[in-house]
C-alpha cells in the first residue's frame, strides 16, 4: 500500500513567485494535515481537512498560504506570494479516524522542502 | 504555553549501548502522547502512543513510559543498531472538545547518532 506522498521533495523559489505543494494522502484516509518545520525549530501544526472540509485552519501564519481538498482527495498548499521566513520542510499526514479520544495514528510523508531566495 | 521539550538535544553513543531520551511537557488537555522517530529525509513514523493511563508501551528494541502526574516521558532504547540513527520526536496530542483537531504539539527532538 501506498504511502503518503508529497512533491516536490525540493523546491527553490525567489521571493514573491508562488509555489503549490502538493500531497497525496494514503487512500481511504479521511483526515489531512499540513504541518511546516522551520530550521531550527519544531514541527507545527497548519490545518487539517476532514475530507473536503477545513476542520481546523488555526495554525496558517496568513492569507499568503491557501490550502485546498477538492474531491476529499489529494489536497495542495499553495503560498502566494512566499517570503523568506516561509522555507522550512512542508509535511503532509492522513489518519483514519480522528475523536477526541482517539489514538489516531497519523502517516507522514516525507515532506517538501522549500527554500525562498 | 503548551509545549513540550526534549532533552539531550543530541546523543552519541555506541552501536549495542542502551540509551534514555527524556521528554517533559506542559499540554492541556491532555490526549495522548507519542514518540516518532525521523530519519533524514523522512517524514516522522510513530513508534508508541500512551493515553494518561498507561506509563509504558513498548515496540521491539523501543520502551516508553509516561508518568501523567509529573508530565513527563521517557524513551528507553536497548541495544542499539546503526539504523537507529534519526531523530526522536516526543509529540503530544491535545484533546480540545469543542470539537477542534485533537492538535498534536512536536517537541524539537533528539538526534541521536549511532556509532560502530
Amino acid at each position: 500500500e501506498a504511502g503518503v506522498t508529497q512533491f516536490p521533495s525540493h523546491s527553490v523559489i525567489e521571493k514573491g513567485q508562488t509555489v503549490t505543494l502538493r500531497c497525496d494522502p494514503i487512500s481511504g484516509h479521511d483526515n489531512l494535515y499540513w504541518y511546516r518545520r522551520v530550521m531550527g525549530k519544531e514541527i507545527k501544526f497548519l490545518l487539517h481537512f476532514v475530507k473536503e472540509s477545513k476542520q481546523d485552519e488555526s495554525g496558517m501564519p496568513n492569507n499568503r498560504f491557501l490550502a485546498e481538498r477538492t474531491g476529499g482527495t489529494y489536497s495542495t498548499l499553495k503560498v502566494q506570494p512566499a517570503e523568506l521566513e516561509d522555507s522550512g520542510v512542508y509535511f503532509c499526514a492522513s489518519s483514519e479516524s480522528q475523536g477526541a479520544w482517539a489514538k489516531n495514528i497519523q502517516y507522514f510523508g516525507a515532506g517538501t522542502r522549500l527554500s525562498v531566495l | 504555553k503548551n509545549q513540550v521539550e526534549q532533552s539531550p538535544q543530541s546523543l552519541i553513543i555506541l552501536e549495542g549501548k542502551n540509551c534514555t531520551l527524556q521528554c517533559n511537557y506542559t499540554v492541556s488537555p491532555f490526549s495522548n502522547l507519542r514518540w516518532y522517530k525521523q530519519d533524514t529525509g523522512r517524514g516522522p513514523v510513530s513508534l508508541t502512543i500512551m493515553t494518561f493511563s498507561e506509563n509504558t508501551k513498548s515496540n521491539g528494541r523501543y520502551t516508553a513510559t509516561l508518568d501523567a502526574d509529573t508530565k513527563q516521558s521517557s524513551l528507553h532504547i536497548t541495544a542499539s543498531q546503526l539504523s537507529d540513527s534519526a531523530s526522536y520526536i516526543c509529540v503530544v496530542s491535545a484533546n480540545f472538545m469543542s470539537g477542534a483537531t485533537n492538535k498534536l504539539i512536536f517537541g524539537t527532538g533528539t538526534l541521536l547518532a549511532v556509532q560502530p
